[in-house]
């Protein structure tokens, strides 16, 4: 079945260096691709999402490139901030089949120190 | 304002008792989702309705049941068969298409006593 794997955290940086969470999927069909941020007790907010194969997703200065040759959707960030501490969940949805169902990774946890 | 309301925040459940969690959306979304979410943990998927009247099992429905008597509302019962059902509880929902974005609500906390 359908599944997204990112790579496990605490991801610890100082503020303004430069920011990759990796993720990789699997997916029978032409998934949709999504990153989600979660702040402490708090639901999930989208932060970007892509379509299709090299679409590009971005928002607050965060990118990810759909890129099917190697099944990835890195999250990336020029210089992060203190306030970026937070926790992300790479995720999919695949409606080939006719089923809107969303399959998450397991989350990393970001920390930048000041 | 649109978006998704859980209630209540906080929930404590006693041995034996059933609990339910309220999902209400205004977002005229089909389909609506309940997550379970563990400490350090992802998401698991409970159930899912993408209509009115129709629900499915998720991955860890057992000891859990919902209903969908209207498309703007997802109640999720948590029963005595769920030994641990100390987590934080999620509910999302999202139009039916591709690429549609699954929007969250501001999730529920039960604790058992």
């Amino acid at each position: 079945g359908d599944s997204v794997t990112q790579m496990e955290g605490p991801v610890t940086l100082s503020e303004e260096a430069f920011l990759t969470i990796n993720c990789t999927y699997t997916a029978t069909g032409y998934p949709s691709l999504f990153w989600y941020v979660q702040y402490p007790g708090e639901g999930l907010q989208l932060l970007l999402k892509a379509t299709k194969a090299d679409d590009k997703g971005s928002n607050k200065g965060f990118e990810a490139t759909y890129r099917k040759e190697t099944t990835s959707f890195h999250l990336e960030k020029g210089s992060v901030q203190v306030s970026d501490s937070a926790v992300y969940f790479c995720a999919l949805s695949d409606t080939t089949s006719g089923t809107y169902k969303y399959i998450f990774g397991t989350g990393t946890r970001l920390k930048v120190l000041a | 304002d649109g978006g998704i309301t859980q209630s209540p925040k906080y929930l404590f459940r006693k041995e034996g008792q059933n609990v339910t969690l309220s999902c209400e959306q205004n977002l005229n979304h089909d389909a609506m989702y309940w997550y379970r979410q563990d400490p350090g943990q992802g998401l698991r998927l409970i159930y899912y309705s993408q209509i009115v009247n129709d629900f499915q099992k998720g991955d860890i429905a057992e000891g859990y049941s919902v209903s969908r008597e209207k498309k703007e509302s997802f109640p999720l019962t948590v029963t005595s068969a769920q030994k641990n059902p100390t987590a934080f509880y999620l509910c999302a929902s999202t139009k039916t298409g591709v690429g549609e974005t699954q929007y969250f609500g501001p999730g529920t906390r039960l604790l058992v006593l």
